[in-house]
């Protein structure tokens, strides 16, 4: 499987833009970066995701650098709403059919906002 | 929408006793996951079905577990017998997929087992 490298932890000030890093040097042209987060006592939350392209969403912002190796999920104002744990998740093609691919997690990123 | 419906939320069983958790995956999603998540090993993929065929359970620990998908609204992880290292948050997710495109994973609240 594709793998993704994180910091285990970062902190933020409230209001401030975050910038979570992920690296994924094995990535393969084919596959989708993906961002998930959880908060505390919750299930995974979709965030966003991408091939190429920076995509923005009402949630945050990705942008991938230009050889594909990296990329960093950026929430323009963090609240204390975003402390959580942030997955960067490299699409495993494992079914060539109709209907949804595999996502393997790892360990995340866990956001800390400080008042 | 009323999203990833699990059942039940919390689950306290005593080892050897036969566990049955539910999912309610969101209408029109053609495929649906189960995740086992704990502290020492994260967010796993037990099994995962696509228009209610399992298309891989080489996730699932072993045959004491197992899993159905009998209709497009429905799927069940049944663990026979339980033991204790089997205590976990377990999680159903859905998803449209066209095989090509990527759509998001919708998660369910998580059902919490204990197994004592």
């Amino acid at each position: 499987d594709a793998k993704t490298t994180q910091p285990n932890s970062m902190e933020s000030n409230e209001e401030e833009p975050v910038h979570l890093p992920c690296n994924h040097s094995t990535i393969s042209g084919t596959d989708y970066i993906h961002w998930y987060r959880q908060l505390p006592s919750q299930g995974p939350e979709y965030v966003i995701h991408g091939l190429t392209s920076n995509v923005n969403n009402r949630m945050a912002s990705l942008a991938i650098a230009e050889d594909r190796k990296s990329s960093t999920l950026i929430l323009h104002r963090a609240t204390l709403r975003d402390a959580a744990v942030y997955y960067c998740i490299l699409r495993v093609l494992a079914y060539s059919g109709a209907g949804s691919y595999q996502l393997t997690f790892g360990k995340g990123t866990k956001l800390s906002v400080i008042p | 929408d009323a999203g990833v419906i699990q059942s039940p939320r919390h689950e306290v069983t005593e080892m050897g006793q036969e566990v049955t958790l539910r999912c309610k995956p969101i209408s029109g999603h053609n495929s649906l996951f189960w995740y086992r998540q704990t502290m020492m090993r994260g967010l796993e993929l037990l099994i995962y079905f696509n228009n209610n065929v399992p298309i891989d359970d080489s996730g699932m620990p072993e045959d004491r577990f197992s899993a159905k998908m009998p209709n497009a609204s429905f799927s069940t992880l049944k663990i026979q017998p339980s033991e204790p290292r089997d205590s976990a948050v377990y999680f159903c997710a859905s998803s449209f997929g066209t095989g090509h495109y990527d759509y998001g994973y919708t998660f369910g609240s998580g059902t919490r087992l204990t197994v004592v």
